[in-house]
């Protein structure tokens, strides 16, 4: 199965500290997002890569959140200085660049829980 | 803003009966319409979208949906249900107006086939 790949699938971590997620999309797919999901909720648009340009960014990606791209391949997610509500499902999609009307295809998901 | 509103925490339906998942969407401009489904421990597969043309979309394992412009709904549909249908279906609306890139997903609907 060659889809969209996420690593670590779960992670603990502790209030304060920094953590990094990483996502490897459908190969030959120039745009990668990045949305999150707690539950109860559907999932919700944090970021947008086009190949590696960064062109769109939700409210929601405070300061302490980053994401790259660096070789417009994977991506990672690192967040810093950890807090609580920081708990919640990650999720990694790609599409490819070949029309606008494209399908988003989504990754397992990262699980994180900030104790 | 653009939103999704799926009115129905969980529906419960017998198995061989037709199915019925409401979504209704707000949007400026022309909607960009999906379906997603996922299963427990996997992430967000991809069912069908509207973009234009027929109303009525058909889509993968028999669900189809069904486009509305002037009640602004696209209700997902399925003829007879299976047990294995049973899980968490979402709604998402794109749109060109506002960040044409991130879907707006509904809170989702816990989807119970009973044998």
């Amino acid at each position: 199965d060659t889809g969209v790949s996420q690593d670590p699938r779960h992670k603990i971590t502790k209030r304060g500290q920094n953590v990094t997620f990483r996502c490897d999309p459908i190969s030959e797919h120039n745009r990668l997002y990045w949305y999150r999901q707690t539950l109860g909720q559907g999932p919700e648009f944090l970021t947008y890569f086009q190949n590696e340009a960064q062109l769109e960014k939700s409210r929601l990606l405070s300061d302490r959140f980053s994401a790259e791209r660096p070789k417009g391949s994977f991506s990672t997610l690192e967040i810093q200085r950890t807090e609580q509500g920081d708990s919640a499902m990650y999720l990694c999609a790609s599409s490819p660049g070949t029309s606008e009307y494209n399908e988003q295809f989504f990754g397992p998901g990262t699980r994180l829980t900030v104790l | 803003a653009q939103s999704v509103a799926q009115p129905e925490d969980q529906v419960n339906v017998a198995e061989g009966n037709p199915l019925t998942v409401k979504c209704t969407y707000s949007v400026s401009g022309n909607p960009y319409l999906f379906w997603y489904v996922q299963y427990p421990n996997r992430g967000l597969q991809f069912l069908l979208k509207y973009i234009t043309g027929d109303n009525l979309v058909k889509g993968s394992y028999g669900f189809e949906a069904e486009f509305n412009k002037s009640q602004t709904s696209f209700h997902l549909k399925k003829p007879s249900a299976l047990v294995s249908d049973s899980a968490l279906y979402f709604c998402a609306v794109r749109s060109m107006n506002t960040g044409f890139q991130k879907l707006v997903f509904g809170t989702g609907t816990r989807l119970l086939v009973s044998p």
